[in-house]
This record gives C-alpha cells, sequence and structure tokens, in this order.
C-alpha cells in the first residue's frame, strides 16, 4: 500500500535553515509529481511546492519568495525540501502529497510539525 | 492568481440533516477540482476529485457538483464521523490553491 512518512520536522532559531524528508513506499516514486502543503496551527492548508513526476520541473508558492526548494532521490525514494532563512510565519505542520496525474491529491503523510522560535 | 472562496466558515448541522457547502473560483477552473476532509490530528482525506466523482471507499452520501466557478459539496444525511473541516482545492493550474475551508459542527 502506498506510504509517505515525512520526517526533519522540529524547533528552529529565526533565520535558520532545515530540510524535511518524505518517504515514499508502496508505489513506483518515479512515475508521480510530489507535493509539500503546509498548515499552520489553527489555519487552514496551503499549497507550497511541486515537483514534476520526471523531476524536471518545479513550482512554488509565490509567498515563499525563493526560500524553499524541492527535490527528490529516486535511489532512496524520498521527497525533500529544503526551506532557509524561517520565521516565525513558516511554523506549521508539512505534509507531503502524490499527486494523481497533474491533478487532486490522493496520498498524504501524517506530517511533520516545524515550530520556528528563538 | 485564481483565489478559491469557500462559504460559510462554519456550518452549524444536526446529525442526519443535509450539508451544503460551497466553493467559488475567482475565475474558472473547469472540472479541475477536488475536496478534501480534514478531521483534528489528521491529514487530509480526498473525497472528491473532477468537482464531482467520488474517491476510492467515499460514501455516497458525500456528492460534488459544479463547474467553471460555482461548486457545491453536498453530505446528505450527516453521521457523526463527518463533523470535520471541508477543503476545495483547485487543479487545474499552477498554484494549486485551497478555499480557507469549511468546518462543518454538530448544531
Amino acid at each position: 500500500q502506498v506510504q509517505l512518512v515525512e520526517s526533519g520536522g522540529g524547533v528552529v532559531q529565526p533565520g535558520t535553515s532545515l530540510r524535511l524528508s518524505c518517504e515514499a513506499s508502496g508505489f513506483f516514486f518515479s512515475s508521480y509529481g510530489m507535493n509539500w502543503v503546509r498548515q499552520a496551527p489553527g489555519k487552514g492548508l496551503e499549497w507550497v511546492a511541486a515537483l514534476w513526476y520526471d523531476g524536471n520541473k518545479e513550482f512554488y508558492a509565490d509567498s515563499l519568495k525563493g526560500r524553499f526548494s524541492i527535490s527528490r532521490d529516486t535511489s532512496k525514494n524520498t521527497l525533500y525540501l529544503q526551506m532557509n532563512s524561517l520565521s516565525a510565519e513558516d511554523t506549521a505542520v508539512y505534509y507531503c502529497a502524490r499527486r494523481e496525474e497533474r491533478s487532486y491529491f490522493n496520498y498524504w503523510g501524517q506530517g511533520t510539525l516545524v515550530t520556528v522560535s528563538s | 492568481e485564481i483565489v478559491m472562496m469557500q462559504s460559510p466558515a462554519t456550518l452549524s448541522v444536526s446529525p442526519g440533516e443535509r450539508a451544503t457547502l460551497s466553493c467559488r473560483a475567482s475565475q474558472s477552473v473547469r472540472s479541475d477540482l477536488a475536496w478534501y476532509q480534514q478531521k483534528p490530528g489528521q491529514a487530509p482525506r480526498l473525497l472528491i476529485y473532477g468537482a464531482s466523482t467520488r474517491a476510492t471507499g467515499i460514501p455516497a452520501r458525500f456528492s460534488g457538483s459544479g463547474s467553471g466557478t460555482e461548486f457545491t459539496l453536498t453530505i446528505s444525511s450527516l453521521q457523526s464521523e463527518d463533523f470535520a473541516v471541508y477543503y476545495c482545492q483547485k487543479y487545474e493550474n499552477w498554484p494549486l490553491t485551497f478555499g480557507q475551508g469549511t468546518k462543518v459542527e454538530v448544531k
């Protein structure tokens, strides 16, 4: 069965960097577009970034202003989100999600919490 | 950028009653719209895609309708497990924007 397991969250200070991971299993990882979605405490869902199914295109929410970078390692079936210059506004649960062909998200991980605080 | 607007923010419904949730897009998204359900402490779960197609395992009491800019999610007879927050999402192009959510609570 399809599984997505995020890791790498924690408490970090403002201005620092953090890399999140999402380990995928149960499907052919290289064939699917993958995304990151975040949810600030008590708030709604915010799409963050996407990696095209072939790994050759990246898409980001405008609000990130170039601070985040999405990538993958197909040999490890793992998706990454590199987050730089973190601020309190980046505090959220970060979910990875598998995108069905150019459409909706049909599988989600359980999320990893990132807290940016001094 | 297309904005997705959901209404109402909160819907108070008694068990067994019908719930009707609305999602409006600022420009046409064709039928490229999904609905998700999220319960506290859980990841979102796909309910509807293509505006009206139920995802695998979703009960028939959930139905979606609409196209273009106006969409509706209907829960025909609310069960206890249906009290949750519901989000719409458009996926016809980037960014893959979510609505702000509708919380369905017990009346």
